[in-house]
């Protein structure tokens, strides 16, 4: 079965204090790991798209990379409005042959100023 | 804004009600999604939509009827629900390319609260 678990559940940082966020995720073929931002009561917010083991890829304080079983989401030196709950999601097939995201429970994030 | 809208974004009604969720994309996309997100829970997926045919079911309760009239459009018809039914509705939608999916663009969600 697809799964995500996502690591961990809540983390509190001090404004300048850079951590790593972990996505570790059993799948039938890895089609591609994605990244999202999600602030309360809104939709998640695309972040990154990784397809294969090695790639990485940057935007502003966030670093992702990805492993054959995990991802890591980098954050260095947060501020105040990085603060949201980070999903992870990988690609898989449905039984019906349609492609869907399975989704982590997130990581809750705030950045203590 | 991520170019998927819906409406209402919030929405209270009664176990004998019937209402409808609404989403609009006008990305170009070909791929229309319904997901649930509970609290404590992974967003879970409802329904998928390749080219407006319906794809996927998965496995959800029949007081949830989809209904998607073309590839920018997509419903969702509420009817006799129940509490545990009280969650964040999101739509997505996502371009196909040759086979690999990029990432799908979500909208604000909505609120539905079941009394």
């Amino acid at each position: 079965e697809d799964q995500v678990t996502q690591s961990p559940e809540a983390l509190r940082l001090q404004e300048g204090e850079s951590s790593s966020l972990n996505c570790s995720y059993t799948v039938s073929g890895l089609r591609g790991l994605f990244w999202y931002r999600q602030d309360p009561g809104k939709g998640p917010e695309f972040l990154f798209t990784l397809y294969s083991a090695g790639e990485e890829k940057e935007k502003e304080r966030l670093k992702a990379t990805l492993t054959k079983k995990e991802s890591f989401l980098h954050i260095t030196a947060p501020k105040p409005e990085d603060s949201a709950t980070y999903l992870c999601a990988v690609q898989a097939v449905t039984q019906g042959g349609s492609e869907k995201l399975v989704f982590g429970k997130g990581t809750k994030l705030t950045v203590n100023p | 804004e991520t170019g998927v809208t819906q409406t209402p974004r919030h929405l209270v009604m009664g176990m004998t009600n019937k209402k409808s969720l609404k989403c609009e994309q006008h990305l170009g996309h070909n791929a229309m999604y319904w997901y649930k997100q509970s609290a404590k829970k992974p967003l879970e997926l409802m329904f998928v939509y390749n080219f407006k045919e319906q794809t996927e079911n998965n496995s959800v309760p029949s007081r949830f009827s989809p209904e998607c009239p073309n590839s920018s459009h997509l419903f969702l018809h509420l009817h006799t629900l129940q509490p545990e039914d009280s969650a964040l509705y999101l739509c997505a939608s996502s371009p196909r390319f040759r086979g690999r999916w990029t990432e799908a663009f979500f909208g604000q969600g909505t609120r539905l609260t079941v009394v």
